[in-house]
């Protein structure tokens, strides 16, 4: 089976433009997570999806973020506008059920470098 | 508040040596889940194990062992013979079944060095 897809790989931009983030969970995976890692702060959990339902979007640092999961195969976390303190490694991962303790399994990430 | 600390930020270690990873976990549920990742220079992570609180039997995977203590409520890792190979980012997560149920908590993670 396919694991969890990322796109694109990698980012560079200026800021100030839009950045769309994609990624395609596992097939039968009912919850979808986005990270955000730094080498400052570490793996940061910005919101998850259950059934395609943002349950908690805490994580997400302020108003420019947004994510989207408009069906269970595809999801979105858009930046707009885009500032250079928003480089990071971007990580979706996917569970088949979290709340029984399966396991998350991760994309490769996308390496976002915003000048 | 449920918490994961890993002391240990850097290991280096020679080849063939063992080495031991520790995590410490706070959380008031008694249903939770303890997990280890793996994070390799080329920067995907790996899901490695899980562990529920109601299992504190220790599991062995070749050269890894994993150890569940929840009386010092740790979850440590070991590396037998250690290689090049498992230089690495390790991280402990923790999920809970209750208030904060569907969001794992990680630690900071610990680099291991393995030098040949």
């Amino acid at each position: 089976d396919a694991g969890v897809i990322q796109s694109p790989r990698h980012e560079v931009t200026e800021m100030g433009q839009e950045v769309t983030l994609r990624c395609k969970p596992i097939s039968g995976h009912n919850s979808l997570f986005w990270y955000r890692q730094t080498m400052m702060r570490g793996l940061e959990l910005l919101i998850y999806f259950n059934n395609n339902v943002p349950i908690d979007d805490s994580g997400m640092p302020e108003d420019r973020f947004s994510a989207k999961m408009p069906n269970a195969s595809f999801s979105t976390l858009k930046i707009q506008p885009s500032e250079p303190r928003d480089s990071a490694v971007y990580f979706c991962a996917s569970s088949r059920d979290p709340y029984t303790g399966q396991p998350q399994h991760f994309g490769d990430g996308t390496r976002l470098s915003i000048l | 508040a449920q918490k994961v600390t890993q002391a240990q930020t850097e290991i280096s270690v020679v080849e063939k040596e063992d080495v031991t990873l520790d995590c410490v976990y706070e959380t008031r549920d008694t249903t939770y889940y303890l997990f280890w990742y793996k994070q390799p220079p080329s920067g995907e992570l790996v899901f490695l194990i899980r562990r529920n609180s109601f299992d504190e039997q220790n599991e062995i995977s070749g050269r890894y062992s994993w150890n569940f203590q929840k009386s010092t409520s740790s979850f440590n890792f070991t590396i037998t013979a250690s290689q090049v190979v498992d230089s690495a980012v390790y991280f402990c997560a923790l999920s809970e079944a209750g208030t904060n149920a569907g969001k794992s908590t990680f630690g900071d993670g610990t680099t291991l060095t393995v030098k040949p």
